[in-house]
């Protein structure tokens, strides 16, 4: 079945550091890659796209994407309180409809 | 630009009632996208409207449907509601079709079976 796997956590990282969140996928013919972030009681919001192997930076946002490996990450540099919220990967899985999302990851910056 | 709008915001029915939500799309959007959203199964893909067709459908039941209008307004219906269809039903909207269209969220509708 394919699907898009990510550690539930919750992820503690201390307030000015790197925050690393993963996210696997199952199909190696998925093109488009992205990450939401969700704040509880909230809708999803759009932090990032990544479509090709390298990386992506915007801001304190790094996503990095490695279709060989079938593995994309966002890295969050500086983290800040207001950081502390479930980041979902979501992927356009070769031949299926609509996005898939994984369970996402509960990040908790700790000021 | 003003964001995907959706409307009620907050929905109590009862089993075997039927509902219909709607949303609203950023101004020049063409696609709207439906998911579902539950504690224990996440985000799920529940359909996509462009240019007022159906393009794809996720694995969710015949009660679920939706349409969606000439100015890509669209809606969704589940009939004969049940315990579990409990959640809350989020409307993204992209500005055209294709796996290179980011998609935006709006609030969302929570919506509470009785």
């Amino acid at each position: 079945q394919k699907e898009v796997e990510q550690n539930s956590g919750p992820l503690s990282v201390p307030e000015g550091a790197i925050a690393s969140l993963n996210c696997t996928y199952s199909d190696r013919v998925s093109q488009s890659f992205f990450w939401y972030r969700q704040y509880s009681g909230k809708s999803p919001e759009l932090i990032m796209s990544i479509y090709s192997n390298g990386d992506k930076e915007d801001g304190r946002f790094t996503a990095q994407l490695n279709k060989a490996s079938q593995y994309v990450s966002l890295l969050i540099r500086d983290s800040q309180p207001s950081d502390s919220a479930t980041y979902l990967c979501a992927v356009k899985l070769g031949g299926a409809d609509g996005l898939t999302f994984g369970k996402g990851t509960h990040l908790i910056i700790q000021p | 630009k003003a964001g995907v709008t959706q409307t009620p915001r907050y929905l109590i029915k009862t089993r075997g009632q039927q509902v219909t939500l709607s949303c609203s799309p950023i101004s020049g959007h063409r696609s709207v996208s439906w998911y579902q959203q539950t504690p224990g199964q996440g985000l799920q893909f529940l359909f996509e409207y462009f240019s007022e067709t159906q393009r794809n459908k996720g694995n969710f039941p015949g009660r679920f449907s939706g349409r969606q209008f000439s100015n890509s307004r669209s809606e969704m219906n589940v009939s004969t509601l049940e315990l579990g269809d409990s959640a809350l039903y989020l409307c993204a909207s992209s500005l055209t079709r294709g796996s290179y269209n980011e998609q935006f969220f709006g609030p969302g509708t929570r919506l509470t079976v009785l």
